[in-house]
């Protein structure tokens, strides 16, 4: 079956650890994207990449970092600098980046105390 | 750069009435709109998506209209049913470069039997 996972689905840190959220596709798509959730917030982008070894930040970088080693794979730390990082994170892939089809995993809850 | 406003933020309706969410977007040359349906604690997934070239666009009990010169589009349900019941996002980007969906903030459809 083709589609995105994300894995742990919850997520549970101590303040002041850094902690990595799975994400990896197996539909061969080119653009992948890290989004937050909060209540009554919609769906804010965090970051974003077009391409292997290319990433671009989106409207709430701050606090959260990236890498895109391979076209499969864009994981997203979450760091101590992250003043607020209890939310529900999903990853989405494209084909390409701009007016195409994002594609959702289910979602990781992170929780920390 | 974009900016994407939804209403209703909350919609309750009895089953078999119809159902409108409607949002507004700023930048005139977004050329993509997609609605996305998200079920609690899962992942959104695309219902239907418009683009600038189309007015009107249906799929059984859902449709989508478009008015650019406006600046707004709708989500119309008809017939609803209590599996309608959920969050519904807006999105809307275009074609260049870097472009990513501008999301907005939901809109919770309740359906009651």
């Amino acid at each position: 079956d083709g589609g995105i996972t994300q894995s742990p689905k919850y997520l549970f840190r101590k303040e002041g650890q850094n902690v990595t959220l799975s994400c990896e596709q197996n539909l061969n798509h080119d653009a992948m994207y890290w989004y937050r959730q909060d209540p009554g917030q919609g769906l804010r982008l965090i970051y974003y990449s077009q391409i292997v070894n290319d990433f671009q930040k989106g409207d709430i970088a701050e606090g959260y970092s990236v890498s895109r080693e391979k076209k499969e794979s864009f994981p997203l730390t979450v760091t101590s600098a992250q003043k607020n990082p209890t939310a529900f994170y999903l990853c989405a892939s494209s084909i390409s980046s701009g007016s195409y089809e994002q594609y959702f995993g289910p979602g990781t809850r992170l929780t920390v105390t | 750069g974009e900016n994407v406003e939804q209403h209703p933020s909350t919609l309750s309706v009895q089953e078999g009435d119809s159902a409108v969410i409607k949002c507004t977007y700023s930048d005139s040359a977004s050329n993509y709109f997609p609605w996305y349906k998200q079920e609690l604690g899962k992942g959104p997934q695309l219902i239907i998506d418009i683009r600038s070239n189309v007015g009107e666009k249906k799929d059984q009990r859902i449709a989508v209209t478009l008015n650019k010169t406006a600046k707004h589009f709708s989500l119309h349900i008809t017939e609803t049913q209590p599996e309608d019941s959920a969050v519904y996002f807006c999105a809307a980007s275009k074609d260049s470069g870097y472009s990513t969906l501008t999301f907005g903030k939901g809109t919770m459809l309740l359906v009651s039997p």
